[in-house]
């Protein structure tokens, strides 16, 4: 499970409230993402991360945004959640170029 | 752009018949191409990589860069195999593209 945990795992806010969602990995790997994964979707990329302070927009990236201050932590910041933000958040970790992308076990997300 | 499909959302097959999951995708260099797996009520793992032409759980995958194609197959397939199924790309911006995902059902 390359140590990668995310909290909440479940979540129910309501329209227009911040949320914030947290990965932290335990690997020191220099990538991470996050995802949403919706139904007839797969997986979208919202951002990623390719170092402390380094991120970059993904597919899905509006009315998301993403920090990274440390190593080990990737938070991902809904600043007014939205009925189409109900989903399921992975987080996802690489240790180097072209290797295989460890994920989180998923953060439930419903927008009332 | 790079893209991925996977054209059937859903896939029953018996026991013990053969399976296929299909998947395209479209990229002008040479692809890295994925197959992750979800079991019920786990995180997403690996299942295989076509570098590594290895054969997890019985199941292969061949790139045939003519057709742009990266189909799973397994001779026979196990109840257990049931799960979402996903088709990823890697690009040179170290960024994973994802098919929408085949749920196969192995029925008894």
């Amino acid at each position: 499970d390359a140590g990668i945990t995310q909290s909440p795992r479940h979540k129910v806010t309501e329209t227009g409230t911040p949320v914030t969602l947290r990965c932290h990995q335990t690997e020191n790997h220099r990538y991470m993402y996050w995802y949403r994964q919706d139904p007839g979707h797969g997986l979208r990329l919202i951002h990623y991360s390719y170092g402390v302070k380094d991120t970059d927009k993904g597919e899905v990236s509006d009315g998301y945004s993403v920090s990274r201050s440390k190593t080990e932590d990737f938070l991902l910041t809904l600043e007014s959640a939205t009925s189409s933000q109900t989903s399921v958040y992975f987080c996802a970790t690489t240790g180097a170029w072209g290797s295989e992308q460890y994920f989180g076990p998923g953060t439930r997300l419903t927008v009332t | 752009a790079q893209r991925v499909t996977q054209p059937e959302k859903l896939l029953s097959v018996f026991k013990g018949a053969p399976v296929e999951l299909k998947c395209n995708y479209s990229y002008s260099g040479s692809p890295e191409l994925f197959w992750y797996v979800q079991y019920s009520r786990q995180r997403l793992q690996l299942l295989l990589r076509h570098i590594s032409r290895e054969s997890i759980k019985g199941f292969t995958a061949d790139l045939n860069k003519g057709e742009t194609s990266f189909h799973l197959k397994k001779p026979f397939a196990q109840e257990e195999d049931s799960a979402m199924y996903y088709c990823a790309l890697l690009n040179p911006g170290q960024n994973f593209v994802f098919g929408p995902g085949t749920r196969l059902s192995v029925l008894p």
